[in-house]
This record gives C-alpha cells, sequence and structure tokens, in this order.
C-alpha cells in the first residue's frame, strides 16, 4: 500500500489566491482527517469524515477554509482566498479503526506570502 | 482544556541512554494511549501503543508505561540512538467510539553522538 498521499508537497502562494490541497486515503480506511501542524498551536484537527460525509468540521477557522470527500479515496481543503497566517504544514490522515491510530501523509508545506 | 499534555517541549540525550518522554491526561475516558514519532518533512508514524487496561508495553527499545492512578503515561528509549532525534506525540483514543484521537503538542528528542 502506498499510504496517504498528499499533494502537493510544497506550495508557496500570494496572498488572496486560492490553495487546493489534495488528499489520497489508504484504500479501505473510512474516515479521513485534516490537521495543520504549527509551532504555537501543535497538530490542529481541522476537519474529518466518515465515510465521505463530514462529521465534525469544528476546527477549521474560518468560512475561508472549506473541505470536500467526493468519494472515497479523494479530498480537497481549499483556502480562498488565502492568507500569510495560514503558512503551515497540512497534514491528512486516515483511519481504519484500531489500535495503531491514523495514518498520515507526508503533509504540503504551505507558504503564503 | 488540553486532555493530553506533554510539558516539555524539547529533551536532549546522550547516545546509549535512556530517553524518558513524558505525558499527562486529564480523563479517564480513554481506550488507547499512543506514541507517534515524527520527522521533519514527513508525517507523524505509529510508534507504540498500549491499552488503557495494561500497565506496560515493550517493543524492541521502546517501552510505554501507564500509571493510571497518576494519569500518566511515559514513553522509554533504550538505549538512545541518535536515529532516534524527532518529535514524539502522545495521543489517546476515546472510549465510545469517537474517531478523534487526541494529540499532545509534541516533545523534540535530541540524541547526542
Amino acid at each position: 500500500d502506498a499510504g496517504v498521499i498528499q499533494s502537493p508537497r510544497h506550495e508557496v502562494t500570494e496572498m488572496g489566491q486560492e490553495v487546493t490541497l489534495r488528499c489520497k486515503p489508504i484504500s479501505g480506511h473510512n474516515s479521513l482527517f485534516w490537521y495543520r501542524q504549527t509551532m504555537m498551536r501543535g497538530l490542529e484537527l481541522l476537519i474529518y469524515f466518515n465515510n465521505n460525509v463530514p462529521i465534525d468540521d469544528s476546527g477549521m477557522p474560518e468560512d475561508r477554509f472549506s473541505a470536500k470527500m467526493p468519494n472515497a479515496s479523494f479530498s480537497t481543503l481549499k483556502i480562498q482566498p488565502s492568507e500569510p497566517r495560514d503558512s503551515a504544514v497540512y497534514f491528512c490522515a486516515s483511519w481504519y479503526r484500531g489500535k495503531r491510530g491514523y495514518t498520515f501523509g507526508s503533509g504540503t508545506r504551505l507558504t503564503v506570502v | 482544556d488540553q486532555q493530553v499534555k506533554q510539558n516539555s517541549p524539547s529533551l536532549s540525550v546522550q547516545e546509549g541512554r535512556i530517553s524518558i518522554l513524558n505525558c499527562d491526561y486529564t480523563n479517564s475516558m480513554f481506550d488507547y494511549f499512543l506514541w507517534y514519532k515524527k520527522y521533519p518533512a514527513e508525517g507523524p508514524t505509529f510508534l507504540i501503543s498500549i491499552s488503557s487496561i495494561k500497565d506496560k508495553n515493550e517493543d524492541g527499545r521502546f517501552t510505554v508505561f501507564l500509571n493510571k492512578s497518576a494519569k500518566h503515561l511515559s514513553l522509554h528509549i533504550v538505549p538512545s540512538q541518535p536515529g532516534d532525534s524527532a518529535v514524539y506525540f502522545c495521543a489517546a483514543i476515546p472510549q465510545g467510539g469517537s474517531e478523534k484521537l487526541v494529540f499532545g503538542k509534541g516533545t523534540k528528542l535530541t540524541v547526542n553522538p
């Protein structure tokens, strides 16, 4: 299994532009999570899906952030318009409930200038 | 409120010695506790877990201890190696079927040659 695949690995964009981050979870995992990692706040859960349905989006910081999961093998996190304070590493993770917890992707490092 | 706390943001150890990473939790409603390891530019990866009904779990150089009365768990690495230098996250799986793992903020371990 290729694991959780995120793209792009790095994204540099100008303030005000739209940014779309992509994630392909592990086949058979029915839960998908979007996290943001910053120095100040550590790993923050933004939103998670179960069986493609958004279950909890209470961590989404503002209306500028949106996420979709149109099918079991693909999810997107969109920021529109982007701001410099959105600069962080964004992780996607998937899970088929078990004692090993989540499997994380390698992350997307977003820089908004 | 933070349910899982890692109070030491960093730890430095000499190669060959023991590394002890600590984690405290504030309620007893967890099924499993996990440790993740994260290298720069990579996602966190599962390291070891322990059931809430156990006191100890060992896997090679890594041992996790759970003290339920103190609501404290620790990860011991013996002997420490330079390749163990990474950020270690403590996490907990809630009881009752919740899919939201609770993460600590991480401890950066540096093992000096």
